[in-house]
């Protein structure tokens, strides 16, 4: 079974403009989680869709979106990009809920604002 | 707000020497934590899930106890091999999939 896959994997932007970044979860998963990881924090959870719904979010701005296709692959958009949204952003696809969670990571993609 | 903290945040061992880490987590409303391996260049690999009170569980040289009650997990690493340098994430998950990540602890075997 193929893993998380994510494109694309480097990515450099200028200050004030817009990124999508894309993520095709494992086949039959249809929840995907995104999450930001900046030098010194731990991965931030961004947001989680689950069958084109999204169903859990985190603390971060209204410039950070997402959205889910009907086969289950995800795009997260950033807009007005910041210098400090340079980061690894980490998809991840899942299965189960609750204790009987369990989730798969892809590669990233790593953004650089300049 | 959850905070899930780790220490220490690195660690440098030799070859064949045992170790273990820390992930200390708020011990009310506990659902389950997590362990991940996160090796450089690789994308991060969960390792075990632990709900109960009590867990423990074991893969390979790798293993990792539980305390809910008192809010934290040990992961152990017996005989150290330089494979297994990389860093180690806990996370705490909840009643939705919303992972609280620690920062993680990064070990490096010296061969």
């Amino acid at each position: 079974k193929a893993g998380v896959t994510q494109t694309p994997r480097y990515l450099i932007k200028t200050r004030g403009q817009q990124v999508t970044l894309s993520c095709s979860p494992i086949s039959g998963h249809r929840s995907v989680s995104w999450y930001q990881q900046t030098p010194g924090q731990g991965l931030q959870f961004l947001f989680e869709y689950f069958s084109e719904t999204q169903r859990n979010k985190g603390n971060f701005p209204g410039r950070f979106s997402g959205r889910q296709f009907s086969n289950s692959r995800s795009e997260m958009n950033v807009s007005t990009l910041e210098l400090g949204d340079s980061a690894l952003y980490l998809c991840a696809s899942s299965v189960g809920s609750g204790t009987h969670f369990e989730q798969y990571f892809g590669p990233g993609t790593r953004l650089t604002v300049t | 707000i959850l905070n899930v903290e780790q220490s220490p945040q690195s660690l440098h061992v030799q070859e064949g020497d045992s170790t273990n880490f820390t992930c200390s987590f708020p011990s009310s409303n506990f659902y389950a934590l997590h362990w991940y391996r996160w090796e450089t260049a690789k994308s991060p690999e969960a390792l075990f899930v632990m709900t109960l009170n009590g867990d423990e569980k074991k893969k390979g040289r790798i293993s990792a106890t539980l305390n809910t009650k008192e809010g934290y997990s040990y992961l152990y690493i017996k005989g150290s091999q330089p494979e297994d340098s990389a860093t180690y994430l806990c996370a705490l998950g909840g009643a939705t999939n919303k992972l609280i990540f620690g920062t993680g602890t990064l070990l490096a075997v010296q061969p």
